[in-house]
């Protein structure tokens, strides 16, 4: 059965260093998301993506954030100068409608 | 935005018995419920949903009853067992954006 996959699946590094979370969705789904999961806390929207482009982001998406589609199967997530507050579970979502999301095993990245 | 209670924030049960966990939503336009499963260190599995023009969906031991005049959904599942034991995610989708909120989650025991 076909899954969505992440990379790395653990990631540390310094604050203000630029991270790059990589992901490969599920072939033929056209949406994509990403969501965080701070330790012990329920699972938070902060952006999705359709069509080459965002669709709708959170107040968490800051302008330290981006994604790409850099080709036809990867999606990416990068935080330009992390920061402490920054560390969580980062998982990525696909789905072949707006609806049904199927998420992937997640990044865990610590920010020291 | 759409706001998502779940209730309890904890169940334990004994192997053998049921479990029910309710989510509320408050956007009415919601016509779309899935629950989530998400065991210690992966991502959220989804294991049922539930459109509006239905009242009721069964998948073996899991089902999911909709409620969309009191704007509630509610997990249950019968005959539990010890591999049950995880947190489990209600969520709304944001049709229009492909965003889901989701509730807070339940942290569900099964005791042997």
């Amino acid at each position: 059965e076909p899954e969505v996959t992440q990379t790395p699946s653990h990631q540390v590094t310094q604050m203000g260093q630029e991270v790059i979370l990589r992901c490969v969705p599920i072939s033929n789904h056209l949406y994509f998301y990403w969501y965080r999961q701070i330790l012990g806390q329920k699972v938070e929207f902060l952006v999705s993506f359709y069509n080459n482009e965002i669709s709708e982001k959170s107040e968490i998406f800051d302008d330290q954030f981006s994604v790409e589609r850099p080709d036809g199967s990867n999606f990416t997530l990068k935080i330009r100068s992390t920061k402490l507050e920054d560390s969580a579970m980062y998982f990525c979502a696909s789905g072949f409608s707006e609806e049904t999301q199927y998420f992937g095993p997640g990044t865990r990245l610590l920010v020291l | 935005g759409e706001n998502v209670e779940q209730h309890p924030s904890t169940l334990s049960v004994q192997e053998g018995d049921s479990a029910v966990i309710k989510c509320t939503y408050s956007d009415s336009a919601s016509n779309y419920f899935p629950w989530y499963k998400q065991e210690l260190g992966k991502g959220p599995q989804l294991i049922i949903d539930i459109r509006s023009n239905v009242g009721e969906k069964k998948d073996q031991r899991i089902a999911v009853t909709l409620n969309k005049t009191a704007k509630h959904f509610s997990l249950h599942i019968t005959e539990t067992q010890p591999e049950d034991s995880a947190v489990y995610f209600c969520a709304v989708p944001n049709t229009n954006a492909g965003k889901s909120t989701f509730g807070d989650g339940t942290t569900l025991t099964v005791k042997p």
